[in-house]
């Protein structure tokens, strides 16, 4: 069965430093990633997708088929990025594109 | 900007009884989903109802689960007859199309409490 794992359920940094959160998929084909956010008492939210390719709000994921994994990374992170983090993928097996999620990891951010 | 909607807020019943929760997704969305979250764990899918039908659902969508699309505007997920284990928060999603890279737009939940 297609699973995401997040190893790390707290992830805490001061300002400014880098921020590495960590997601492993298993899934033995061409799955589709994703980073949800969830900044408190806000709803879920697309942060990004691994077939963009872009960067929104300096963070950036890169898909490592090898390791299997989809980190998400910021070099320099700030206040306003603590909030729970939710790798998810979807797959090609025949689904309706419904999600896969880790468990997310929650990031604080110190001042 | 449009967004999901989702009624109520918060919702407590006692075990056995039935209870809908309701949605409303984006106008011109097509794709329709539930997922939950125990507090806790992680978010699963429930089931995706597209063309007023399941188009899938996960071993978690039982038969004391349905979905339906009464008129042209809600999305309810009802529950026959709650049980403890059903306490959880339960997140409508929607999606204009179908493609597995598509963005996903979540309501804020439904907080269901089962006594």
């Amino acid at each position: 069965a297609q699973r995401v794992t997040q190893p790390e359920k707290l992830l805490s940094v001061f300002k400014g430093a880098p921020v590495e959160l960590k997601c492993n998929y298993s899934y033995s084909g061409s799955p589709e990633l994703f980073w949800y956010v969830q900044y408190s008492r806000q709803r879920l939210q697309l942060l990004l997708r691994h077939i963009s390719r872009e960067s929104i709000k300096g963070f950036t994921a890169d898909l490592n088929k090898g390791e299997t994994s989809f980190h998400l990374k910021k070099p320099f992170a700030q206040e306003e990025d603590s909030a729970m983090y939710y790798c998810a993928s979807t797959s090609y097996g025949g689904s309706q594109g419904n999600l896969i999620f880790g468990k997310g990891t929650k990031l604080s951010v110190k001042p | 900007e449009p967004e999901v909607t989702q009624t109520p807020s918060h919702q407590v019943t006692q075990m056995g009884q039935e209870v809908i929760l309701r949605c409303v997704p984006i106008s011109n969305h097509l794709y329709f989903y539930w997922y939950r979250q125990i507090l806790g764990q992680k978010v699963e899918f429930l089931v995706s109802f597209y063309n007023n039908e399941i188009s899938e659902k996960s071993e978690i969508f039982d038969d004391q689960f349905s979905v339906e699309r009464p008129d042209g505007s809600n999305f309810t997920l009802k529950i026959r007859s709650t049980k403890l284990e059903d306490s959880a928060m339960y997140f409508c999603a929607s999606t204009p199309s179908w493609s597995f890279n598509n963005e996903q737009f979540f309501g804020p939940g439904t907080r269901l409490t089962v006594l």
